[in-house]
């Protein structure tokens, strides 16, 4: 059974950084392109980024609020998707999820999503 | 960037009514359009993908439809465990964005 576990939430300051993690197993991760969404308490889902296969070129894509900030980075030798978040802000604090596009079916949508790690940005 | 809009944002009705929410897109997206379920606590799941294709597992009375700006989801006879919120996204072309949500209220 495919199984996405994230980890590495946390809280930290506005202007520090952190490190999200997504641990992929039951899947051949190296093939599925792969997507961060998150959802600040009480509200809806927000695409954060994804990042292609390698023999798709492994190229990453942003939304806008966060582009220049959060960098998205996979070790397909580990199985594991990376978000690096700099510069955080308050309005960054959520509960982030990472999904596959794609992994069993389904064209690019996101059929396989992990628990979340919950992020909270405050003094 | 494409807007997706979701109406309505929520909803109230009783076991075994039909419901239908829609989802309306700025510029024609095609049929790249998701429908996911989403229920306190828990972790979206996939529903409709390719604006009408039924994920794998998923119960007959959920469907989808429409193209280019407008889709809905319809629920043919709601069940108990129906009640939750309902996202749409589209798919293909970056940014994925996510509608704003229907939340399915008990009546």
């Amino acid at each position: 059974e495919v199984q996405l576990v994230e980890s590495g939430g946390d809280l930290v300051k506005p202007g520090g950084s952190l490190r999200l993690s997504c641990a992929a197993s039951d899947f051949i991760f190296s093939n599925v392109w792969m997507n961060w969404v998150r959802q600040a308490p009480g509200k809806g889902l927000e695409w954060v980024g994804r990042i292609k296969s390698r023999t798709d070129g492994g190229t990453t894509d942003y939304a806008a609020p966060v582009k220049g900030r959060f960098t998205i980075s996979r070790d397909d030798s580990k199985n594991t998707l990376y978000l690096q978040m700099n510069s955080l802000k308050t309005e960054d604090t959520a509960l982030y999820y990472c999904a596959t596009a794609g992994a069993g079916c389904c064209d690019d949508a996101f059929d396989f999503w992990g628990q979340g790690t919950m992020v909270t940005v405050s003094s | 960037d494409i807007q997706m809009t979701q109406s309505p944002s929520s909803l109230s009705a009783s076991i075994g009514d039909r419901i239908t929410i829609t989802c309306r897109a700025s510029q024609s997206i095609s049929s790249y359009l998701n429908w996911y379920q989403q229920k306190p606590g828990k972790a979206p799941k996939l529903l409709i993908y390719a604006a009408s294709s039924l994920q794998s597992g998923v119960p007959s009375r959920f469907s989808g439809s429409g193209s280019g700006t407008d889709f809905t989801l319809t629920i043919s006879s709601l069940q108990p465990e129906d009640f939750a919120t309902y996202y749409c996204q589209r798919s293909y072309s970056t940014p994925l964005t996510f509608g704003g949500g229907t939340k399915v209220e008990i009546k």
